[in-house]
């Protein structure tokens, strides 16, 4: 069963420092998105990307972070100079089609999530 | 979005069925019920959703009241691998962002 993929399952990096989350998601889906958990929270949303550009974003995707599809199969998010603040579990997501689509379905399936540790 | 009210916690006994009450009492029309549930520590897993029809796949049934202001999911034959933080959310169905905003969740554990 096809599934979504993330890289690295852990992460370490200095405060200040760039990070790049990798996700692959599942390879007929079309809307991308990212989510984050921070220890015993709720998951959030952060970004959701369709047709190679931002659908939506929360009030945490700041300027600090920034998404891309760089390729056909590769689906990142870039903190630009982490915070202690953004460890967290960080959990990339795609659907065949989004919320506003009906040509297909928009269940979202989700990857094993990467554990940043900002120190 | 309708808000959703599920309860903290609930325990079930393995081998029988799990009912996961949900109210969303301010649920509009053109709104959808979403179950997913998260294993500790994995993402968040899809399950099932419907609009005021009850609905079944091989995972679980979803029952919706008639007035649709709140819904159940039931798992048939629970077993301890079904141990997870269950999810309701209500989501209209036409969204561009297409975003789910989880809550606090229903935290299951099924005992031996």
């Amino acid at each position: 069963e096809p599934e979504v993929t993330q890289t690295p399952s852990h992460q370490v990096t200095q405060m200040g420092q760039e990070v790049i989350l990798r996700c692959v998601p599942i390879s007929n889906h079309l809307y991308f998105y990212w989510y984050r958990q921070i220890l015993g929270q709720k998951v959030e949303f952060l970004v959701s990307f369709y047709n190679n550009e931002i659908s939506e974003k929360s009030e945490i995707f700041d300027d600090q972070f920034s998404v891309e599809r760089p390729d056909g199969s590769n689906f990142t998010l870039k903190i630009r100079s982490t915070k202690l603040e953004d460890s967290a579990m960080y959990f990339c997501a795609s659907s065949e089609a989004g919320l506003g689509d009906a040509s297909g379905r928009n269940e979202q399936f989700f990857g094993p999530g990467t554990r940043l540790t900002v120190l | 979005d309708a808000k959703t009210t599920q309860p903290t916690s609930m325990d079930c006994a393995e081998g029988r069925a799990a009912n996961l009450p949900c109210n969303h009492s301010t649920i509009s029309g053109n709104e959808y019920v979403y179950w997913y549930r998260q294993i500790h520590s994995q993402g968040p897993q899809y399950i099932i959703h419907g609009l005021k029809n009850n609905e079944t796949n091989e995972m679980a049934s979803l029952i919706i009241t008639e007035d649709r202001k709140s819904s159940t999911l039931i798992l048939p034959h629970a077993t301890l691998r079904d141990t997870a933080v269950y999810y309701c959310i209500v989501r209209v169905f036409y969204n561009q962002g297409g975003k789910l905003i989880f809550g606090q969740g229903t935290e299951l554990s099924v005992k031996p």
